[in-house]
Order: structure tokens, then C-alpha cells, then sequence
């Protein structure tokens, strides 16, 4: 069965701090992967996407996503965050063979002032 | 409409009550899936339709929970005797296929069993 895995579960950083948030998932077929925000109260947004073509991606708010094919991951990025990234971050994937996403169990990162 | 939309935002039920939860897809998009997030954790998958039909109800718990998307309606979720543990935010997301685009989520709609 398709799972994705998202191994921090709760980050703290300070402002201008630098972020990589892991995601693998288990799907040896063609993906659709995705990394969704989730600020406080709020739903889900979309902050990038993938896929096919250049395996670095960039999103909204500055955020980037290397996939790379052999280690089945999908890491989000940003060089430096804001106390206004503080969010639940979910790493999502969608296979051709299940229409519906996958997803991780979710990060919340925390960034201090 | 431009975005999904997702009715109530909240609703209240005690234990063994209905409730209802609506979604409008946005226009033009013939997928519409329904997720369960219970305590800011993983998002379950529940169903999945392509305009009126089921497309996948792989994660639908079938006893209690049904689900309809009929022409020019909202599509519903409806919960038959509602349990504690039904207490979630339920999202509603539409695309307009299945591959290489990406799901738009509604805000949700809260239930809190009591």
C-alpha cells in the first residue's frame, strides 16, 4: 500500500533559521507529490507541486522541493523562514493508480522571534 | 465558484445524532473527495467521486457514513449516529482529473460530537 513518511514531527527554529522538512513515500510508479501548508485554524494550502520535468521545484513564500527518484523523497526547503511560517506542514502524494492523496502525518514547525 | 465551498463551519452533535456536511465543488471540476483530520493529524481519505458516481470508497466506514454527489446539488456527508470519535474536521477537496493537477481544499467543517 502507498504510504508517506515525514520523519520530524515537531521543528523549532529561530527566525532566518534554514528548513528541510524530510518526505519519502513508498510508490515505485509514476507520483504526483505535493507539499501543503496548514496554518492555524485554517485549511490547506498548496505551496508546491510536482509532476515531471526539473526535480527542483519552487513554490509560494519562498519554499522549494527537490524530488529525487531514487531515495523516494520529496524535501521542502527554505533558505531562511519567518515567524510567519508557523504552520503544520503535510507532504502529499498521488499515484496513476489511486486518484485520491496520500498523506504524511504532517510537521508542525515553530519559529521564534 | 472559484473556491470549494463547505457548509457549516461548525456543527455540534451529541452522541447517536445526524449530521450533514455539505460541499460545492468548484465549477467545472468532476472529482470531489472527502477527507477526515481528527486532532490536527493525518488527513484519512473517505471517498471519492467523479461527478454524480463513486469513484473510490476505499476509506469510507460504511455503517454509519454515507455519501451523495448529485447534479446541480451540493455533495453531502451525512453520519448516522454519530460516535465521539467522529469529532474531526472533515475537508472537501475538487480537481478536475486525476493526474498532474493539483486538489483544492474547502475550509472544513468542525464536528464535535458530545
Amino acid at each position: 500500500a502507498q504510504s508517506v513518511s515525514q520523519h520530524n514531527h515537531h521543528v523549532i527554529l529561530s527566525e532566518a533559521a534554514s528548513l528541510e522538512l524530510g518526505c519519502n513515500y513508498s510508490y515505485g510508479g509514476t507520483v504526483n507529490l505535493f507539499w501543503y501548508v496548514q496554518y492555524p485554524g485554517q485549511h490547506l494550502q498548496l505551496l508546491l507541486k510536482y509532476f515531471s520535468g526539473d526535480p527542483l521545484v519552487k513554490g509560494i513564500k519562498g519554499f522549494e522541493a527537490e524530488f529525487i527518484k531514487s531515495k523516494f523523497s520529496f524535501n521542502l526547503r527554505k533558505p531562511s523562514v519567518q515567524w510567519s511560517d508557523t504552520a503544520e506542514y503535510f507532504c502529499a502524494v498521488k499515484s496513476t493508480g489511486r486518484r485520491a492523496l496520500t498523506f504524511g502525518s504532517g510537521t508542525r514547525l515553530q519559529v521564534q522571534p | 465558484g472559484e473556491e470549494v465551498a463547505q457548509t457549516p463551519k461548525h456543527l455540534v452533535r451529541g452522541e447517536g445524532q445526524k449530521a450533514k456536511l455539505y460541499c460545492a465543488p468548484i465549477k467545472g471540476h468532476s472529482y470531489v473527495f472527502w477527507y477526515q483530520q481528527v486532532l490536527k493529524n493525518e488527513f484519512k481519505f473517505l471517498i471519492s467521486f467523479q461527478n454524480e458516481n463513486v469513484f473510490d470508497e476505499t476509506g469510507m466506514p460504511k455503517e454509519r457514513f454515507s455519501a451523495k454527489c448529485l447534479p446541480n446539488s451540493p455533495c453531502s456527508l451525512e453520519i448516522q449516529a454519530t460516535k465521539l470519535e467522529d469529532s474531526a474536521v472533515y475537508f472537501c477537496a475538487s480537481s478536475p482529473r486525476t493526474v498532474n493537477t493539483e486538489a483544492f481544499f474547502g475550509q472544513g467543517t468542525r464536528l464535535t460530537v458530545v
